[in-house]
C-alpha cells in the first residue's frame, strides 16, 4: 500500500546542530508540506512543495530549508537548531494543486533541542 | 488572511452522549472545509471534507458535519461517542483555492466511562 512515512520517530538534539527529518511518500503526489505542532496552535506550515525543484515558504519557515529533488522525498533541515524548534512535525502530501483533494499526514517526528 | 477557530480546547463527555465540536472560519468565498483526527502519538487521520452541494455531509467513524454560511461555521457531530473518540480534532480550510491548509488550534475530547 501506498504511504508517507517520516524519519526518524524522535530525536534529541543540540543547540546550534544542523538536523534533517526525512519525509518519503509512495503516492507519487505532486505536492508536500511540512508543519509543526505547538500546544494551543494547531499545525503551522513550514514549507511546502508543488513539484520537483518547487519550494516555497509557509507561515513559519525561518530557520528551516528544504529541497525537492524527486516526487518522492521533501527532506526539511534546521540549519541551526534552536530551542524553540522543539516541537511535532508533520509531513504531508496531496495529488493535486487544485484545492479539492485532503492531506495525508505521516506518523509524525517528536525533536526535542536541548 | 484566512484564519480557523475552534472555541473548545477541550471537551469531556460520557461515552454513548452525543458531542458537537465547534469549528469557524474566516474566509471571503466559498471555503474548502475539513475535518482531521489525531489519536495519541499518530498523525492525522481525514474525519470528512466539504467542498460543494450538501452542506451536511457524512464522514467515517459515525462522524458527520454541517456548513453553515452565514453562521461561518463547519461543526463535527457524532450522536454516540465511543471511547475510542478520545483524541485531539483538527478543522481545517484550504486558502486561495490551493493545497495551502489553514488549521485551527484543535479541541481534544475526552471520554469517560
Amino acid at each position: 500500500d501506498a504511504e508517507i512515512t517520516q524519519s526518524p520517530r524522535h530525536k534529541i538534539t543540540e543547540t546550534g546542530r544542523q538536523v534533517t527529518l526525512a519525509c518519503h511518500q509512495t503516492w507519487n503526489h505532486n505536492n508536500m508540506f511540512w508543519y509543526r505542532q505547538d500546544l494551543g496552535h494547531g499545525l503551522r506550515l513550514i514549507h511546502y512543495s508543488y513539484g520537483v525543484q518547487d519550494t516555497n515558504k509557509g507561515e513559519v519557515s525561518d530557520g528551516y530549508s528544504v529541497s525537492r529533488s524527486n516526487t518522492e522525498d521533501l527532506p526539511l533541515t534546521l540549519e541551526s537548531a534552536a530551542s524553540s524548534q522543539t516541537s511535532v512535525y508533520f509531513c504531508a502530501s496531496s495529488p493535486s494543486r487544485q484545492g479539492l483533494y485532503e492531506q495525508y499526514f505521516g506518523p509524525g517526528t517528536r525533536l526535542t533541542v536541548t | 488572511a484566512q484564519s480557523v477557530t475552534q472555541p473548545d480546547i477541550h471537551i469531556t463527555v460520557s461515552e454513548g452522549a452525543s458531542l458537537e465540536l465547534r469549528c469557524n472560519y474566516s474566509y471571503g468565498a466559498t471555503p474548502y472545509l475539513f475535518w482531521y483526527v489525531q489519536s495519541p502519538g499518530q498523525g492525522l487521520q481525514l474525519l470528512l471534507k466539504y467542498f460543494s452541494g450538501d452542506t451536511l455531509v457524512q464522514g467515517i467513524k459515525g462522524f458527520e458535519a454541517e456548513f453553515k454560511r452565514s453562521q461561518s461555521s463547519f461543526n463535527l457531530r457524532k450522536p454516540s461517542v465511543h471511547w475510542s473518540d478520545a483524541a485531539e480534532y483538527f478543522c481545517a480550510v484550504v486558502e486561495n483555492y490551493g493545497q495551502n491548509f489553514v488549521f485551527g488550534p484543535g479541541t481534544r475530547l475526552s471520554v469517560l466511562p
